[in-house]
């Protein structure tokens, strides 16, 4: 396994304009997830995805964000009309779908706002 | 809802020594838990797990054990590191394989020399 790989690793961006982080994960994993990290915390949940349907969304996860999986393979989150308090880490993570299963996270996506 | 607790840091050690990090959750049912680790620059990665009560999880020297009856998860290690530094976070994830994991806040580990 190459493991779960996001990109862009780091973004600047000024208010107001659109961004897109894309996730990678494990191949043949089914589940995917993104959760944001902001400093000094833990992860928070955003959502999630088995194979291609998205099955819940966080009420952090206003209208200007939005999260796909065509296919059921790689995903994209899209945050837009940014603003500064949507700096933060945005992971991503992959599993089998099992309960207890190891969730294998990606390094993140580091979004600045300015 | 669920929730996890653990003790707020940074813990500065001196390499060789005890660690104890202390985490206790809220939750319905039998959670499965885990603590994480994420080095400097790196992403959250699995240091251990239980998914049953009394089960002790274990990795790297590290352990943990699942008490039902006080609801807690707490970390040790022997004789830490300076390799061991990093960020801990203590997790759980609802009964059911929903997989939902709800994260503590972190616990920052400083080992010096």
């Amino acid at each position: 396994d190459t493991g779960v790989s996001q990109d862009p690793r780091h973004k600047i961006t000024k208010r107001g304009q659109n961004v897109t982080f894309r996730c990678d994960p494990i191949s043949e994993h089914n589940r995917l997830y993104w959760y944001r990290q902001t400093l000094g915390q833990g992860p928070e949940f955003l959502t999630y995805f088995q194979n291609e349907a998205q099955l819940e969304k966080s009420r952090l996860l206003s209208d200007r964000f939005s999260a796909e999986r065509p296919k059921g393979s790689f995903s994209t989150l899209e945050i837009q009309r940014t603003e500064q308090g949507d700096s933060a880490m945005y992971l991503c993570a992959s599993s089998v779908g099992t309960a207890g299963n190891t969730i294998y996270f990606g390094e993140g996506s580091w979004l600045t706002v300015v | 809802g669920d929730s996890v607790t653990q003790m707020e840091g940074p813990v500065t050690l001196s390499e060789e020594a005890f660690l104890t990090i202390n985490c206790t959750y809220t939750a319905t049912g039998y959670p499965s838990l885990f603590w994480y680790v994420q080095y400097p620059g790196e992403g959250l990665q699995l240091l251990l797990k239980a998914t049953k009560a009394d089960d002790k999880g274990s990795n790297k020297g590290f352990e943990a054990t699942y008490r039902k009856e006080t609801t807690s998860f707490h970390l040790e290690k022997g004789s830490v590191q300076v390799s061991d530094s990093a960020v801990y976070f203590c997790a759980l994830e609802p009964p059911g394989g929903y997989q939902k994991v709800t994260f503590g806040i972190g616990t920052k580990l400083q080992v010096i020399p």
